[in-house]
């Protein structure tokens, strides 16, 4: 079974509204960490935001935020006020820490467009 | 955070030659990582380079091809041997320690990645 699964491969938006990228995760370590990643055409990978299994609270990060339900195992990202920069891709990935030196899992990707 | 500098950004390779990639870090880190990121693909983990020792290599991927040297805490290097056009990839160099700002576990930094063409 897929750890990550980011069922958007793509998704448009207009300047300045709100979107919001899904993402479910597989796992059955109590200690895991959910990470989101931008990728730009250039290339490089833009880390986010990050949420841990025991935070209370969902993580914020200027306009970005993470719409952790543990119950469901989402960690959807949603991104307020859209800019032409957001155009790239999105990761969301996982880490589990209780298997020891952990690397990260990522998900397939959605692509995200924002038209002016 | 870390800055991390991988060279080279970007190269076109003729088949059967191999490339070295280089990836320095500004600080000292625990952990560094390769990974692969194909042509519209998802990023998929090489292996993990350990200071001292041999590479870790996630299944599918071999030290034949993909031998990868460690000889400090802020420096490795990836070498695509014998390559195909099957190799052409981003490769990217990820750093991380075992705790850090983003809380348990710590964050993963990337470096900028090198895209290699294989013709």
């Amino acid at each position: 079974a897929q750890k990550i699964t980011q069922t958007q491969p793509g998704m448009f938006v207009q300047e300045k509204e709100a979107v919001t990228l899904d993402c479910t995760y597989d796992t059955s370590d109590p200690s895991y960490g959910l990470f989101w990643y931008k990728q730009p055409s250039s290339g490089e990978m833009i880390f986010l935001i990050y949420q841990g299994s025991y935070d209370q609270q969902n993580a914020t990060e200027g306009r970005y935020s993470l719409n952790f339900q543990k119950a469901r195992k989402s960690a959807n990202l949603v991104i307020s006020a859209s800019q032409l920069g957001d155009s790239a891709m999105y990761f969301c990935a996982m880490r589990e820490f209780t298997s020891g030196y952990s690397t990260l899992t990522f998900g397939k990707g959605t692509m995200l467009l924002v038209s002016p | 955070s870390a800055v991390i500098s991988q060279k080279p950004s970007r190269d076109i390779c003729q088949r059967g030659t191999s490339l070295t990639i280089q990836c320095q870090v500004d600080s000292q880190v625990t952990m560094m990582f390769w990974y692969r990121q194909q042509p519209g693909q998802s990023l998929t983990l090489i292996a993990t380079a350990n200071q001292g020792s041999e590479a870790t290599y996630e299944s599918g991927f071999v030290i034949d091809k993909f031998p990868i040297s460690r000889p400090n805490l802020t420096f490795s290097t990836l070498t695509v041997s014998n390559m195909s056009p099957e190799d052409s990839s981003i490769y990217l160099c990820s750093v991380g320690d075992n705790a850090g700002t983003s809380g348990v576990g710590g964050e993963l930094f990337f470096g900028e990645g090198s895209r290699l063409t294989v013709l």
